[in-house]
């Protein structure tokens, strides 16, 4: 039972262009959303996040949407550059109680950025 | 000055073997986990260790059995090794705590091959 999807397996866009990264998840019950950058033969790297309190983070050319509602997020990156190219995947937290959480990753969407 | 480091990060070995991955971060969290990704890329989280403690342990086969000297450590230590264990084995960090939105920082991960 996949609780976090990502649909597209792959995206390639034009360097300049918006680069619109999607997921969706089914558990009301995460409160906390991520993504996470991922080049090969590296560990994933923490990009961006979001509150489920919130619908909109903003961090330079990363923009991270969340729609409670129809349980979608999405990243937007503008400009795309080449050295975005890489896997990004989604992550929701769901919350054991108390201090401990647990990531739930999508599988993942490879971004090609292309000169 | 790695945050989350783990050795080996190539292991082959036969089946039937024991074997173990060490993991160590330096961040001073009190949180670590080990996640797996399989064949599909899909990264599913094993274990987590909170302060030495097992908090959440996913349904993993008991040949797999994770041991936390300190809370800086989380070794993975698998017994009779299958085929099936083939994959890359993340280890990640991350300060958790009650409302805290915190993210999990990752090694690079420790590419396992059963043969």
């Amino acid at each position: 039972d996949q609780q976090v999807k990502q649909n597209s397996p792959s995206l390639s866009v034009q360097e300049g262009r918006i680069s619109i990264l999607n997921c969706d998840y089914t558990n009301s019950m995460f409160d906390y959303f991520l993504w996470y950058k991922k080049y090969p033969a590296e560990g994933p790297t923490f990009l961006i996040s979001i509150s489920s309190i919130k619908d909109k983070n903003e961090d330079g050319r990363f923009t991270v949407f969340l729609n409670k509602s129809a349980k979608h997020l999405s990243l937007h990156i503008v400009p795309s550059q080449p050295g975005d190219s890489a896997v990004y995947f989604c992550a929701a937290r769901a919350n054991y109680g108390g201090a401990t959480n647990k990531l739930i990753f999508g599988t993942g969407t490879l971004l090609a950025v292309q000169p | 000055d790695t945050a989350v480091s783990q050795t080996p990060k190539y292991l082959v070995t036969q089946m039937g073997n024991d074997k173990s991955i060490k993991c160590e971060q330096n961040l001073g969290h009190d949180t670590m986990y080990w996640y797996k990704q399989d064949s599909k890329k899909f990264l599913k989280i094993m274990f987590s260790y909170n302060n030495k403690e097992l908090i959440i342990n996913e349904t993993v086969p008991n040949r797999f059995s994770p041991k936390s000297p300190d809370k800086a450590h989380l070794n993975l230590h698998i017994n009779s090794l299958e085929l099936g264990d083939s994959a890359v084995y993340f280890c990640a960090s991350s300060q958790d705590g009650i409302g805290e939105t915190t993210e999990a920082f990752f090694g690079q991960g420790t590419r396992l091959t059963v043969v």
